[in-house]
C-alpha cells in the first residue's frame, strides 16, 4: 500500500496568514493527488485534484503543487472559514489511501 | 446537481452484519467515468477508504477489510450498497458514500453523502 504522511498534524495560524501543508507519499504517485477540507460534522469537500487543479467553486486562495512523492497545499491568505481539517488522498493505484489529516486552528 | 444519501441502521450488534445503502440522485450511477465508494471515519479520527465499485460491478477493497466487505450496485434503483460482516466496536464510525471521478481508473471524490453514524453495541 502507498502510505501518505501529512505534516504538520496541527497548525496554528491567524487570519491573513499564508499557510502550507505538506503531504508525502511512500512511493511516487505522479500527480494523482487530491486535497479535501473537512469541518466538524460535515463531509469532506474537494479542493484540489491532480495535485494542482482547482475544483470548480473553490476560492483561488487555495493552491496545490508537487509531483512524485512530495505535495503541498497552500492557502495564500487565511480566511475565518478556512479553519478546518485538511486531508490529502492518493489515487495512483487501485488501492486508495488518505493522509492522517492536518488540523488548522486559530492562533 | 448530483446528490448522495446514505441509509441504514444506526445501531448494529457485535458479530452481526452492517448494511448501508447509498442512493444517488441527479445523475445515473451507470454513467461512465465514475466509480462509487464507501469511506468511513472513526470518531475523532481520519478518513479510511473501505472500497469501491464501478457500474460494471468490478470492485476493489481495502486489504485490511477485504475479508469482511462486500459492495454491490443496483443500477435499476441508482443505488450501491455496503455490507460489513462480523462487526465489532472497532467498526463504530461515520460511514460516507462518495462518487469518484475515474479519469485514471480511480480518482478524486467530487461528491459525498452527508455521512451516517453506525454504532456497534449490544
Amino acid at each position: 500500500d502507498i502510505q501518505m504522511t501529512q505534516s504538520p498534524s496541527t497548525l496554528s495560524a491567524s487570519v491573513g496568514d499564508r499557510v502550507t501543508i505538506t503531504c508525502r507519499a511512500s512511493q511516487s504517485i505522479s500527480s494523482w493527488l487530491a486535497w479535501y477540507q473537512q469541518k466538524p460534522g460535515k463531509a469532506p469537500k474537494l479542493l484540489i485534484y491532480k495535485a494542482s487543479s482547482l475544483e470548480s467553486g473553490v476560492p483561488s486562495r487555495f493552491s496545490g503543487s508537487g509531483s512524485g512523492t512530495e505535495f503541498t497545499l497552500t492557502i495564500s491568505s487565511l480566511q475565518p472559514d478556512d479553519f478546518a481539517t485538511y486531508y490529502c488522498q492518493q489515487y495512483n493505484s487501485y488501492l486508495i489511501t488518505f493522509g492522517q489529516g492536518t488540523r488548522l486552528e486559530i492562533k | 446537481q448530483v446528490q448522495l444519501q446514505e441509509s441504514g441502521p444506526g445501531l448494529v450488534k457485535p458479530s452481526q452484519t452492517l448494511s448501508l445503502t447509498c442512493t444517488v440522485s441527479g445523475g445515473s450511477i451507470s454513467s461512465g467515468g465514475y466509480y462509487w465508494s464507501w469511506i468511513r471515519q472513526h470518531p475523532g479520527k481520519g478518513l479510511e477508504w473501505i472500497g469501491y465499485i464501478y457500474y460494471s460491478g468490478s470492485t476493489y477493497y481495502n486489504p485490511s477489510l477485504k475479508s469482511r466487505v462486500t459492495i454491490s450496485v443496483d443500477t435499476s434503483k441508482n443505488q450501491f450498497s455496503l455490507k460489513l460482516s462480523s462487526v465489532t466496536a472497532a467498526d463504530t464510525a461515520v460511514y460516507y458514500c462518495a462518487r469518484g471521478h475515474a479519469a485514471a481508473g480511480t480518482g478524486e471524490f467530487d461528491y459525498w453523502g452527508q455521512g451516517t453514524l453506525v454504532t456497534v453495541s449490544s
